[in-house]
């Protein structure tokens, strides 16, 4: 089992660029979460996927941020134009089937730093 | 919505010692409270975990209780060793599928 898998592992970028990170969850895997950890705010929930199909993005920051989510095995996240305050490490886990008591699997995490 | 205050942030305790980390909730239909473990660097993991049907579940060195009437639970580490060292999050579900974490606590295991 190769767990939930994140790339890349670390971004640096400047202000303006846009920014893709990608998610592959794990295989048989039904619901699939973006997270964002900063020290000021902890994990935050970004959105969620189930079935590929977007449920809930009421976390999503603003319209710099967008994620899709084309097939069972695939997700990804952009920031368009990133800006200093989006640096952090972003997460994506997957679960089961979403359900209320599902175990949620966390990748390994992209660190952002943004210039 | 579901809120989580978890305490306390930070947490020293000397090796061999016992580390107990509480959270609160809001939501009295809560039903699932997983905590991950999450070292310097690394992924959050899941260490253990609870459902609304039991009290207290034990695996090894680590223990959950849950009292739903108050709507706290707590993480109980026994005989604490330096790998303990790491940050831990509590959290309960929010709506459907949806986890709200708490904020963290850093515990320190001093050799």
């Amino acid at each position: 089992d190769a767990g939930v898998i994140q790339s890349p592992r670390h971004e640096v970028t400047e202000m303006g660029q846009e920014v893709t990170l990608r998610c592959k969850p794990i295989s048989g895997h039904n619901s699939l979460f973006w997270y964002r950890q900063t020290m000021m705010r902890g994990l935050e929930l970004l959105i969620y996927f189930n079935n590929n199909v977007p449920i809930d993005d009421s976390g999503m920051p603003e319209d710099r941020f967008s994620a899709k989510m084309p097939n069972a095995s695939f997700s990804t996240l952009k920031i368009q134009p990133s800006e200093p305050r989006d640096s952090a490490v972003y997460f994506c886990a997957s679960s089961l089937s979403g359900g209320d008591t599902d175990t949620q699997y966390f990748g390994p995490g992209t660190r952002l730093t943004v210039l | 919505g579901e809120n989580v205050e978890q305490h306390p942030s930070t947490l020293s305790v000397q090796e061999g010692d016992s580390a107990v980390i509480k959270c609160t909730y809001s939501d009295s239909a809560s039903n699932y409270f997983p905590w991950y473990k999450q070292e310097l660097g690394k992924r959050p993991q899941l260490i253990i975990d609870i459902r609304s049907n039991v009290g207290e579940k034990k695996d090894q060195r680590i223990a959950v209780t849950l009292n739903k009437t108050a709507k706290h639970f707590s993480l109980h580490i026994t005989e604490t060793q330096p790998e303990d060292s790491a940050v831990y999050f509590c959290a309960a579900p929010r709506g459907t599928g949806k986890l709200i974490f708490g904020q963290g606590t850093t515990l320190q295991v001093k050799p």
